[in-house]
């Protein structure tokens, strides 16, 4: 089975705070991808990154930058937390091969800002 | 572009009856559609997804969607519901070989004993 797993189920940070999600994958996917999750706003696309050192943004870049180094591990990084990037926060992997191709989902993280 | 929207952010049924979720879809190419499910304070998983195959797709747990070209619509179904189904669904759309999906807003279902 596919396991994504991320760094921490739950964070509390100070607003100014440098704040880093980890996220990794066993599978070998060459997609991995950060979404943020809030209530009535669904699931929103932050980066999506193809390959090691490949990357491109989503729907929400703003505030946000992204590290894959490895194939495996994708980071998102919070260069400066502010009160509203208090989240959930769910990384995915999927392989290349098709559009077809599942995403599969870490357990999230839920970020507090204070 | 594509768009994917969910009627009903919330639905309740009670146990054993029919659950029905919608999901309507706008694609200028042919899409491929995906069910995930959301227990509470777990990441989401595949429900089950349509790949221009089989217009109708059976899924995990009972689920099933038909995927309606003329009506561009793809509802999960299940027949009789149970309590475990309690959870936030998903549907999303990809389309145009680009490896993302855009993601509906999510409906809550609730199951009631």
């Amino acid at each position: 089975d596919v396991k994504v797993t991320q760094s921490s189920r739950y964070l509390v940070k100070r607003t100014g705070e440098k704040v880093f999600l980890e996220c990794v994958q066993d599978m070998d996917h060459e997609n991995m991808f950060w979404y943020r999750q809030d209530p009535g706003l669904g699931l929103r696309l932050i980066y999506f990154s193809y390959d090691v050192k490949m990357k491109e943004k989503g729907d929400i870049p703003e505030g946000y930058s992204v590290s894959r180094e490895k194939k495996e591990r994708f980071s998102l990084i919070l260069e400066s937390a502010s009160t509203n990037q208090t989240s959930m926060y769910l990384c995915a992997s999927s392989y290349s091969g098709t559009s077809t191709d599942t995403q599969y989902f870490g357990p999230g993280t839920r970020l507090t800002v204070l | 572009a594509q768009s994917v929207t969910q009627l009903g952010s919330h639905v309740s049924v009670s146990e054993g009856a029919l659950v029905l979720l919608r999901c309507n879809y706008s694609s200028s190419v042919p899409p491929y559609l995906f069910w995930y499910v959301q227990y509470p304070n777990q990441g989401l998983q595949l429900l089950l997804k349509y790949t221009s195959a089989a217009t109708l797709v059976k899924g995990i747990n009972g689920f099933e969607a038909e995927f309606k070209k003329s009506e561009t619509s793809f509802h999960l179904t299940k027949p009789s519901a149970h309590m475990s189904d309690a959870a936030e669904y998903f549907c999303a759309v990809e389309a145009g070989n680009n490896r993302k999906l855009i993601w509906g807003l999510g409906t809550s279902l609730a199951v009631n004993p």
